[in-house]
């Protein structure tokens, strides 16, 4: 059962734009959560990441927000430029300081130049 | 320095036979992780070693895999006999601490047919 779900598999934006991947969660128990990016033939690299007790958390371009009584969040990049084609998954952790993650099945995003 | 390396990048091999993977960590990384991604689907964990013991085993999927990390070194994953449900990407990720930023390897795309 996964506990991760990115129902997006893909998303297409011009660049300049807003690019907003979004990522559903099951388990009240995650309380960390990651964004990872994945160009082809590597391994994903973490991105930004944001504890259950915030609500937003920034780094330049890339902003992720989380709806916890929604068991929602999104990762919004803006302007989107063409080098951020590439696939993002999402991710979680049930405990802070824990090593597992769960993640989703990935959003691959094209920026069109 | 250099990132975590992961070898053979591609196997192709017959249900039955013998696959291992070796991932090398970024050295003084005492925490190293498996996980894999099946076509499509989420990455999903694997297990954790720190140094050479064990933390976090709960992801192998059954006893046809065998993880080591004889050392505290280099880790290798054993699959035997390997299953066409194996086939997939497995990725190594090291941290020097706990850290959920940690470093993913390229991955080996292992092909059971």
């Amino acid at each position: 059962d996964q506990q991760v779900k990115q129902n997006s598999p893909s998303l297409s934006v011009q660049e300049g734009r807003i690019s907003i991947l979004n990522c559903d969660y099951t388990n009240s128990m995650f309380d960390y959560f990651l964004w990872y990016k994945k160009y082809p033939a590597e391994g994903p690299t973490f991105l930004i990441s944001i504890s259950s007790i915030k609500d937003k958390n920034e780094d330049g371009r890339f902003t992720v927000f989380l709806n916890k009584s929604a068991k929602h969040l999104s990762l919004h990049i803006v302007p989107s430029q063409p080098g951020d084609s590439a696939v993002y998954f999402c991710a979680a952790s049930k405990q802070t300081g824990a090593n597992n993650l769960f993640f989703g099945t990935g959003t691959r995003l094209t920026v069109i130049p | 320095e250099a990132g975590v390396t992961q070898f053979p990048s591609h196997s192709v091999i017959e249900k039955g036979q013998t696959v291992t993977l070796r991932c090398d960590p970024i050295s003084g990384h005492d925490n190293l992780y498996w996980y894999r991604r099946v076509m499509g689907k989420e990455i999903k964990f694997l297990l954790h070693f720190v140094k050479e013991s064990k933390q976090d085993e709960s992801g192998m999927p059954n006893n046809r895999f065998l993880a080591e990390r004889t050392g505290g070194t280099y880790s290798t994953l054993k699959v035997q006999p390997a299953e066409l449900e194996d086939s997939g990407v497995y990725f190594c990720a090291s941290s020097q601490g706990v850290s959920y930023g940690y470093t993913f390897g390229s991955g080996t795309r292992l092909t059971v047919v």
